[in-house]
């Protein structure tokens, strides 16, 4: 299966800092790439979706992609206690359209 | 109204015995998938249906048996429980193909075998 590897963490950081979280892929025929949380004990949830270079911004969330170094990142502004959670890279590979590959999280932690 | 609902929510059964879960979504989804999540939150594929036909068995032991009787529902058959299967098993739907669409997931199944 192709991997995508993230840092499991725990990230820790305090309100209102700005959080950062990367993940690689090894598909470099790759073309959409998602951002899920996922709570303790509850399912994942999208919250990012992105397809092209650059960044992407939706409220407090951007997400970052750069193919050509196979890295995407996200980063959460003005960080919440509410956003502590895992938060899953997700990358659909090039011999599927039907599946998604998932990297095993990053925890974040926000101290208020 | 849940939109994608697991059951049951809880097994706990020996080795050897076999399981079902079932899921069903009410989104008019066309595709649906079993994931499972290991208890280092590693999420994995394991089916995708699409219009109630295997687009993907992603290499699964065959003590594993999805069946989808129409496009709202698949459900997951497992024979003969080993140790290794104790896991969070997620079934998720999507509207289109996993590329361009976002995958609603249910709330997991967990199973326990002991």
């Amino acid at each position: 299966q192709k991997e995508v590897e993230q840092n499991s963490g725990p990230l820790s950081v305090p309100e209102g800092a700005i959080a950062s979280l990367n993940c690689t892929y090894s598909d470099r025929g790759s073309q959409s790439f998602f951002w899920y949380r996922q709570y303790s004990g509850k399912s994942p949830e999208l919250i990012m979706s992105i397809y092209s270079n650059g960044d992407k911004e939706d409220g407090r969330f951007t997400a970052q992609l750069n193919k050509a170094s196979q890295y995407v990142s996200l980063l959460i502004r003005d960080s919440q206690p509410s956003d502590s959670a895992t938060y899953l890279c997700a990358v659909n590979p090039l011999d599927s359209s039907y599946k998604l590959i998932f990297g095993s999280g990053t925890r974040l932690l926000v101290r208020p | 109204d849940t939109a994608v609902s697991q059951t049951p929510k809880y097994l706990v059964t020996q080795m050897g015995n076999d399981k079902s879960i079932k899921c069903e979504q009410n989104l008019g989804h066309d595709t649906m998938y079993w994931y499972k999540q290991d208890s280092k939150k590693f999420l994995k594929i394991m089916f995708s249906y699409n219009n109630k036909e295997l687009i993907i068995n992603e290499t699964v032991p065959n003590r594993f048996s999805p069946k989808s009787p129409d496009k709202a529902h698949l459900n997951l058959h497992i024979n003969s429980l080993e140790l290794g299967d104790s896991a969070v098993y997620f079934c998720a739907s999507s509207l289109g193909t996993a590329n361009t669409g976002e995958l609603f997931f249910g709330e997991g199944s967990r199973l326990t075998v002991l």
